[in-house]
């Protein structure tokens, strides 16, 4: 099993749509959550870290439920330029400090 | 807006030599990263640096690799006899906290072993 898993994709949506994403992670060690964004060929990019109180920012909200180990992400009335892929991430300790451990990423294509 | 700046942006090599990958983090960031995404795969990480020592390693960071802060600015990944299955984009990343709630990505560095 993954230690992170995602939907597996693509999503093509028009324009204005609300866009789910959905993650969860095996490993209960898990101590932060984030969504990143990567176009392609390009580096990832912080989207938002994500607190079980639930975080919005604009057209996005992400919630993270620790006890089922979820994490979502909605992308409400989305646009042109949200199309790329979007990786659910989540640091895990190890020995020393911690490992990033990211999702295969769900693609978002919106369409005119 | 700082950024964190890697170069070569690609490189070709042939199977077996020894590659060195270079990244200037952000100036003020202590904690610095190595990822390698292989072409249409997720992005795996490598290893974690805080004050001159490897904090941080995963599996794929075998003998094979190692990195270095050289000077006050540059982090490097050095790849020995390098591998066709080393053929990735290889970012580097800084943060500026412990815990890596912020993390900044370079642009990558684009290796292709033949």
């Amino acid at each position: 099993r993954k230690e992170v898993e995602q939907d597996p994709g693509p999503f093509n949506v028009p324009e204005g749509a609300t866009v789910a994403f959905n993650c969860t992670y095996s490993n209960s060690a898990s101590q932060s959550f984030f969504w990143y964004r990567q176009d392609c060929r390009k580096e990832p990019k912080l989207l938002m870290s994500v607190y079980s109180s639930g975080n919005e920012d604009g057209r996005f909200t992400a919630q993270l439920n620790r006890a089922s180990q979820y994490i979502s992400l909605l992308i409400r009335d989305s646009k042109l330029s949200d199309s790329a892929t979007y990786l659910c991430v989540v640091n895990r300790g190890g020995t020393g400090g911690f490992k990033t451990i990211f999702g295969a990423g769900t693609r978002l294509f919106v369409k005119a | 807006e700082p950024e964190v700046t890697q170069t070569p942006s690609h490189q070709v090599t042939q199977m077996g030599q020894e590659v060195i990958l270079r990244c200037v983090p952000i100036s003020n960031h202590l904690y610095f990263y190595w990822y390698r995404q292989i072409l249409g795969q997720k992005v795996e990480f490598l290893v974690s640096f805080y004050n001159n020592e490897i904090s941080e390693k995963s599996e794929i960071f075998d003998d094979q690799f190692s990195v270095e802060r050289p000077d006050g600015s540059n982090f490097t990944l050095k790849i020995r006899s390098t591998k066709l299955e080393d053929s990735a984009m290889y970012f580097c990343a800084s943060s500026p906290d412990k815990l890596g709630n912020t993390i900044y990505f370079g642009e990558g560095s684009w290796l292709t072993v033949v």
